[in-house]
């Protein structure tokens, strides 16, 4: 089973320049998210998606996108890439959005900016 | 503001050798604590979630438990692919919609021959 795969898995940026993160889940799931992990923090949600067709901010949303482009896939967008943004993304997928519905990660996409 | 502290940072330990990692929680209203698993270069598998305060769950070598102020992840004779980081989030009851969580720092944990 592969649950949630991110694509890429790695990645090198200007600052400037836009990037798609891309995140799929086959395990039927209904609500996906997107997280960034920085050393010395812990994981911080930048955007979510209850369901499909809706978006919400997470705790850092700023300078970043998101489309939940049907039930499956759930993409991260960067419009114009700065260093602060260095960091590993991690999406994650969870049956609903009731505590009894644990979220399941990615493998995630390690994305530099220089 | 919700808020998670887990100590030790890292741990090293002998195979074999019990110990407990702990996660301290500020939460307005505690609806679940996780505790999850993250490998070098993976992303974080899912271990447990606790609801309330006497709460307990086991899993082979691994057994957390919950107060009203923190949880413990107790490895009993841990062997070396134990090793990994070990995650604690909590959700609170005013964080709002969406299942958001909260996460700790992380405990390195690593188990030596």
């Amino acid at each position: 089973n592969a649950g949630v795969t991110q694509t890429p898995k790695f990645q090198v940026l200007k600052t400037g320049q836009s990037m798609t993160l891309q995140c799929a889940q086959d395990m039927n799931h209904n609500s996906m998210y997107w997280y960034r992990q920085d050393p010395g923090m812990g994981l911080r949600l930048i955007y979510y998606s209850a369901s499909e067709g809706t978006t919400d901010k997470g705790e850092v949303p700023n300078g970043y996108n998101v489309s939940r482009l049907n039930k499956r896939e759930f993409s991260l967008r960067l419009e114009s890439a700065a260093p602060s943004q260095t960091s590993v993304y991690f999406c994650a997928s969870s049956e609903g959005t009731g505590v009894y519905q644990p979220q399941h990660f990615g493998d995630g996409t390690r994305l530099s900016i220089l | 503001e919700d808020q998670v502290t887990q100590s030790p940072e890292a741990l090293r330990l002998q195979e074999g050798e019990s110990s407990s990692l702990n996660c301290s929680y500020t939460v307005s209203g505690l609806r679940g604590l996780f505790w999850y698993r993250q490998d070098p270069g993976k992303g974080p598998e899912f271990l447990f979630t606790l609801y309330s305060a006497g709460e307990e769950k086991e899993k082979e070598r691994l057994k957390a438990t919950l107060t009203k102020k923190e949880s413990f992840l107790h490895i009993t004779a841990p062997k070396p692919e134990d090793s990994a980081t070990y995650l604690c989030a909590v959700q609170g009851l005013l964080t709002g919609g969406g299942n958001k969580l909260t996460f700790g720092t992380g405990t390195q944990l690593k188990v030596e021959l």
